[in-house]
């Protein structure tokens, strides 16, 4: 089984729409979870952070739920510069590697 | 803002030879990490670097592999006899501490093993 696990897309959102994906883990130890977008042939860069209370940062809304071991992210409101593929990130507890996700593609269009 | 740079943005070499990977970690931080993606594939942990010493590596990281903070500044990976398969882009990452402490990436060397 996939430590961090990904439904890969592409997921086509109309500009303006919402749209909201999950990941999964494996590793029950996991600390911490985080959100990173990548551009195509880019670096991974930090979207945010997930919490089990949910944060909100703008028209992103991330959510963990430790009990069932899965994440989500929601894009409210989305533009067409939020394409990109969303990586889902855990870190565990006795390390810090970071363990990515295989990424949700999103696609927006006009 | 501070960035984490890395140098070359592209490297082709042949297959045996030994390539060096360099980074410019952010200033201020004390962990230091390698990361490489395969075309199509993850993004997967290598190795990672505090106080001079590796704190952690993953099975990918073998003998082929070294890390080095040979000045105060710089941050090297070096593959000593490169195979076709090592064919990823590696990305630098630093981070101010460990446990939830943002990791931050550079914009990653490109490697094509030929």
């Amino acid at each position: 089984r996939k430590e961090v696990e990904q439904d890969p897309g592409p997921f086509n959102v109309p500009e303006g729409a919402t749209v909201a994906f999950n990941c999964t883990y494996s590793n029950s130890a996991s600390q911490s979870f985080f959100w990173y977008r990548q551009d195509c042939r880019k670096e991974p860069k930090l979207l945010m952070s997930v919490y089990s209370s949910g944060n909100e940062d703008g028209r992103f809304t991330a959510q963990l739920n430790r009990a069932s071991q899965y994440i989500s992210l929601l894009i409210r409101d989305s533009k067409l510069s939020d394409s990109a593929t969303y990586l889902c990130v855990a870190q565990g507890a006795a390390g810090n590697k970071l363990t990515f996700g295989g990424g949700t593609r999103v696609l927006v269009k006009p | 803002e501070p960035e984490v740079t890395q140098t070359p943005s592209h490297q082709v070499t042949q297959m045996g030879q030994e390539v060096i990977l360099r980074c410019v970690p952010i200033s201020n931080h004390l962990y230091f990490y390698w990361y490489r993606q395969i075309l199509g594939q993850k993004v997967e942990f290598l190795v990672s670097f505090y106080n001079n010493e590796i704190s952690e590596k993953s099975e990918i990281f073998d003998d082929q592999f070294s890390v080095e903070r040979p000045d105060g500044s710089n941050f090297t990976l070096k593959i000593r006899s490169t195979k076709l398969e090592d064919s990823a882009m590696y990305f630098c990452a630093s981070s101010p501490d460990r446990g939830r402490e943002t990791q931050y990436f550079g914009p990653g060397t490109r490697l094509l093993v030929l």
